[in-house]
C-alpha cells in the first residue's frame, strides 16, 4: 500500500542552522506531495505541495523538490529561527482516492536561540 | 484560523461510554476527513464524507461511525470507549479533492 516514511525526530538546531527532515514514500499511483506543519497547540497547516516529478514547492523559506527517481521529497530550509519549532509531516494523495491524505510519523523540530 | 470549527475541545469520559465529536468545514468545503492522532499509531486516516456521501474509509473501528448532515457538518461517534482510545482527533475539510486539507484544531479525548 501507499506509505511515507520520515526521519526520526527529535530534531534540535541552533537558530540559522541549516535544516534537512528527509522525507520518501511508495505509491501505487502518481502522488502530489505535501508538508504540514503543527505548532503546539494547533491543528496542521499546509506548508508547501508538489503536483509533479521535479516541482519545487516553497513557502517561508521551507523548500522540498519532488524527486520520482528517488522518491523522496525533502524538506529544506537555509536558516532555522526559533519560531519554526514544530512537527513536521510529510503527506502524500493519489489520483482518485478522494484526496485523502496519507501521513508520515512526523518530525519534531526544536530550535534554540 | 483555518474555518474548521471541531468541538468539544477536550473531553474526558469513562470506559464503556459513549461520545460524539462535532465538526463544521470551513464555508463552500464538500469533503470533510477525520483523522486520529496518537502516540503510537501517529496520523491515521478514519474516514472521509463528500457532500453527505462516505466516500473513503481508512482504519475505523467497528465501534466509530461517522456521518455528514446536508449542512454539511459532521460527527464523529465513538463508542465502548476503550483505553486506547484515548487520543487527538481532528477533522479536515477541503473545497476540491487534491490534498490540500484544512484542519480544525482537534478534540482531545481522554478515557479513563
Amino acid at each position: 500500500g501507499d506509505s511515507v516514511t520520515q526521519m526520526e525526530g527529535p530534531v534540535t538546531l541552533s537558530e540559522e542552522a541549516f535544516l534537512t527532515i528527509n522525507c520518501t514514500y511508495t505509491a501505487t499511483g502518481y502522488p502530489s506531495l505535501f508538508w504540514y506543519v503543527q505548532y503546539p497547540g494547533e491543528g496542521l497547516q499546509l506548508l508547501l505541495k508538489a503536483t509533479k516529478a521535479d516541482d519545487k514547492g516553497s513557502n517561508k523559506g521551507f523548500e522540498a523538490t519532488y524527486r520520482k527517481e528517488t522518491t523522496s521529497f525533502h524538506l529544506e530550509k537555509g536558516s532555522v529561527q526559533v519560531s519554526d519549532s514544530a512537527v513536521y509531516f510529510c503527506a502524500l494523495t493519489v489520483y482518485n482516492q478522494g484526496g485523502k491524505l496519507i501521513f508520515g510519523q512526523g518530525t519534531e523540530l526544536s530550535v534554540k536561540p | 484560523d483555518s474555518g474548521v470549527t471541531q468541538t468539544p475541545k477536550h473531553l474526558i469520559t469513562a470506559t464503556g461510554q459513549r461520545v460524539t465529536l462535532r465538526c463544521s468545514p470551513r464555508s463552500g468545503d464538500l469533503s470533510v476527513y477525520w483523522y486520529q492522532q496518537s502516540l503510537d499509531q501517529g496520523l491515521q486516516f478514519l474516514i472521509q464524507y463528500y457532500n453527505g456521501e462516505e466516500r473513503a474509509k481508512g482504519n475505523i473501528l467497528e465501534r466509530f461511525s461517522a456521518q455528514q448532515f446536508p449542512d454539511l457538518h459532521s460527527e464523529l461517534n465513538l463508542s465502548s470507549l476503550e483505553l486506547g482510545d484515548s487520543a487527538l482527533y481532528f477533522c479536515a475539510s477541503s473545497v476540491e479533492v487534491t490534498g490540500e486539507l484544512f484542519f480544525g484544531e482537534g478534540s482531545r479525548l481522554t478515557v479513563l
